[in-house]
């Protein structure tokens, strides 16, 4: 079935540092790649979604390229700052081999900036 | 933005007893889903509803889970009888339609069975 993989968490940064997750995925065709954000005592929330391959998503500073030829879909900000603290999920949906409907998550990757 | 909430925010129940989760999905959303995710693991699908049925559900949607939305009330997951590997939490989503539209994540419950 379809997969995700992302950077294992915590990762702690300094403000205003770059921040990337990484994120690769598996499926038999090509999904509707998404990025969600969690903070504390909410419910994930969709930061930007990318249906089509070698486009690129973007909100709040955040982008990211969906890149076919590496199945890849890694997060970035060119300047972390401490309302970014949060968790951060990958997301991937693919109606042509899974569920019309159905999300596949990444494990997550809390981040953590601090004072620099 | 539209908000989806969850009752109760936390559950503890012995092993055996019957145990529902409430969803109050966004007002004009058509679609309803319930997610899964273990401490630690990945977040994981167990089912979607539309027009009163069960429109898709995964292999983590036992016998033992039940969904409804009755008119105008909350959209439900009872789990009847529960077992230990059932503690989790439950998160509810709700959609105003399919093809990669946007769904909206309620807080979630976090479901302990003793």
């Amino acid at each position: 079935g379809d997969s995700v993989t992302q950077t294992e968490g915590p990762v702690t940064l300094s403000e205003g540092t770059s921040l990337t997750v990484n994120c690769s995925y598996e499926t038999k065709q090509y999904p509707t790649l998404f990025w969600y954000v969690q903070y504390p005592g909410e419910g994930p929330q969709l930061l930007f979604k990318v249906p089509k391959a070698n486009e690129k998503g973007s909100n709040r500073g955040f982008e990211a390229t969906y890149n076919k030829e590496a199945t890849s879909f890694h997060l970035q900000k060119a300047s972390v700052q401490e309302s970014d603290s949060a968790v951060y999920y990958c997301a991937l949906s693919d109606p042509q081999t899974g569920f019309a409907s159905a999300l596949t998550f990444g494990s997550g990757t809390k981040v953590i900036p601090c004072l620099p | 933005g539209p908000k989806v909430l969850q009752i109760p925010s936390h559950q503890i129940i012995d092993m055996g007893q019957m145990v529902t989760l409430n969803c109050d999905p966004v007002s004009n959303h058509l679609y309803f889903y319930w997610y899964k995710q273990i401490l630690g693991q990945q977040m994981e699908f167990l089912v979607n509803f539309y027009n009163g049925k069960v429109m898709e559900k995964s292999k983590l949607f036992k016998d033992q889970f039940s969904v409804e939305r009755p008119d105008g009330s909350y959209f439900t997951l009872k789990i009847q009888p529960t077992a230990l590997e059932d503690s989790a939490v439950y998160f509810c989503a709700s959609s105003l339609g399919l093809g990669g539209l946007e769904q909206y994540f309620g807080p979630g419950t976090r479901l302990t069975v003793l």
